[in-house]
């Protein structure tokens, strides 16, 4: 059975500064894991997407996330944060199928002037 | 490009009304998903739609709501006799036909049940 776990509820970065949202996944086999996004009261916007290809995966505004098959971890990180990406962002792996998508609770993203 | 479209945005309505939602997927995607997300969660799955079949429902899709995508293009999403609990954002989401393409997500209906 796969899950999906976010380490942190809130994180809160000063604008320009590293940004770093951790996530851990269970999966019994290859998983395909996603990073999303979600600005208040809008839809959710894919951030990056990892398929077994290469374990970098760089994706939309600066942002990319590394897959670690030993650690089973698939952190997002940015270089440097901007007020803009102040937001939800969500973890979520596959399953066998794609409405089998699991779901992280999401980490909230608050970026200090 | 123009992105999945859900209409309405906001509906406030009465508890034991009907509500009917609606979901404009992009236009080449033959997946259609609805998604419910409550304050401070992530959105839970609801349905599933190949073309016009009806694939999978989720054992939250309770007997009031019903979900159709009858030419496998836009899809409706209603809700009979309303709740108070059933107050959440509604999310649509389309994808490509195979497996793990990555879900296009509409801006959502945010329902209020007083």
């Amino acid at each position: 059975a796969q899950s999906v776990t976010q380490l942190d509820s809130h994180v809160s970065v000063s604008e320009g500064t590293p940004v770093l949202l951790r996530c851990n996944y269970s999966s019994s086999y290859s998983p395909s894991l996603f990073w999303y996004v979600q600005h208040p009261n809008k839809g959710l916007q894919l951030l990056l997407k990892y398929t077994s290809a290469a374990t970098l995966v760089k994706g939309i505004n600066g942002f990319e996330a590394e897959f670690k098959k030993s650690e089973t971890s698939f952190h997002l990180t940015k270089p440097s944060a901007h007020m803009s990406d102040a937001a939800e962002y969500f973890c979520v792996v596959s399953g066998a199928s794609n409405y089998q998508l699991i779901w992280g609770a999401g980490t909230k993203l608050i970026i200090k002037p | 490009d123009t992105g999945v479209s859900q209409n309405p945005r906001h509906k406030i309505t009465k508890r034991g009304q009907n509500v009917t939602f609606r979901c404009d997927p992009i236009s080449e995607h033959n997946r259609l998903y609805w998604y419910r997300q409550t304050l401070g969660q992530g959105p839970e799955f609801l349905t599933y739609f190949q073309n016009e079949a009806q694939l999978e429902k989720s054992r939250l899709l309770s007997d009031r709501f019903s979900a159709e995508r009858p030419k496998g293009s836009f899809s409706t999403l209603e809700i009979q006799r309303t709740e108070q609990g059933d107050s959440a954002m509604y999310l649509c989401a389309s994808s490509a036909g195979h497996n793990n393409s990555p879900l296009h997500f509409g801006n959502g209906t945010r329902l209020t049940v007083t």
